[in-house]
């Protein structure tokens, strides 16, 4: 069974451009997660979704990130602008309405 | 003060050495309670998930929860140099986001 799968995995922008990420969590989980993860520090949720719906976008700063999940499978979620403090990896998680959650490798953001 | 509290190490052991992890916490509402552990340029991945206060044992691995001092450990035996990473705990009220705390960043030296 494919794990949730992220891309790219490293992207280098200088401030002020836009950036998407994308992720396609595991087949057949209804939960998808996005989380920040700063260097040093544990991953802090962004958004979850239940299918399309966004249930707890509480943290996500919503003057500049946006995400989005048409049709309830994978998931894109955008910088613009991007700032020098949004450098950070970028996680996505899926889960099947269980307790666990499966994590993707990550998109490693820098900008310059 | 941050929810979950985690001492970030880093820790460095000598192989088959018995490490001990740990984590406090400080909302009593959270009742699931998760250790992962992440290499390096990897995403986190789930080791060990317990919801009640004891132990919970997975071959070299044994997962500790004291609801009453809120606290939660990890231990691992005879420790190998694969071990090396960094073990994040989590927790959660709930299907809901994970709390995780900072991490600690293990080396075991062959």
């Amino acid at each position: 069974e494919a794990g949730v799968v992220q891309s790219p995995r490293y992207k280098i922008i200088e401030k002020k451009q836009p950036v998407a990420f994308w992720c396609n969590p595991i087949s057949g989980h209804n939960t998808l997660y996005w989380y920040l993860q700063n260097l040093g520090q544990g991953p802090e949720l962004l958004i979850r979704y239940e299918n399309e719906e966004a249930v707890d976008d509480s943290q996500l700063p919503k003057d500049r990130f946006s995400a989005e999940r048409l049709k309830g499978v994978d998931s894109t979620l955008k910088i613009q602008p991007a700032e020098l403090g949004d450098s950070a990896v970028y996680l996505c998680a899926s889960s099947s309405g269980s307790e666990t959650q499966y994590f993707g490798p990550g998109t490693r953001l820098l900008v310059l | 003060q941050k929810e979950v509290e985690q001492d970030p190490g880093p820790l460095s052991v000598p192989e088959g050495a018995i490490v001990s992890l740990n984590c406090t916490y400080s909302n009593s509402a959270f009742q699931y309670f998760m250790w992962y552990r992440q290499y390096s340029r990897k995403g986190p991945e789930l080791l060990m998930y317990t919801y009640s206060s004891g132990n919970k044992e997975d071959g070299r691995f044994t997962a500790q929860v004291d609801k009453s001092s809120k606290y939660i450990s990890l231990f691992i035996r005879d420790s190998q140099p694969s071990d090396s990473a960094t073990y994040l705990c989590a927790m959660m009220v709930g299907n809901e986001k994970l709390t995780f705390g900072t991490g600690t960043r293990l080396t075991i030296i062959p």
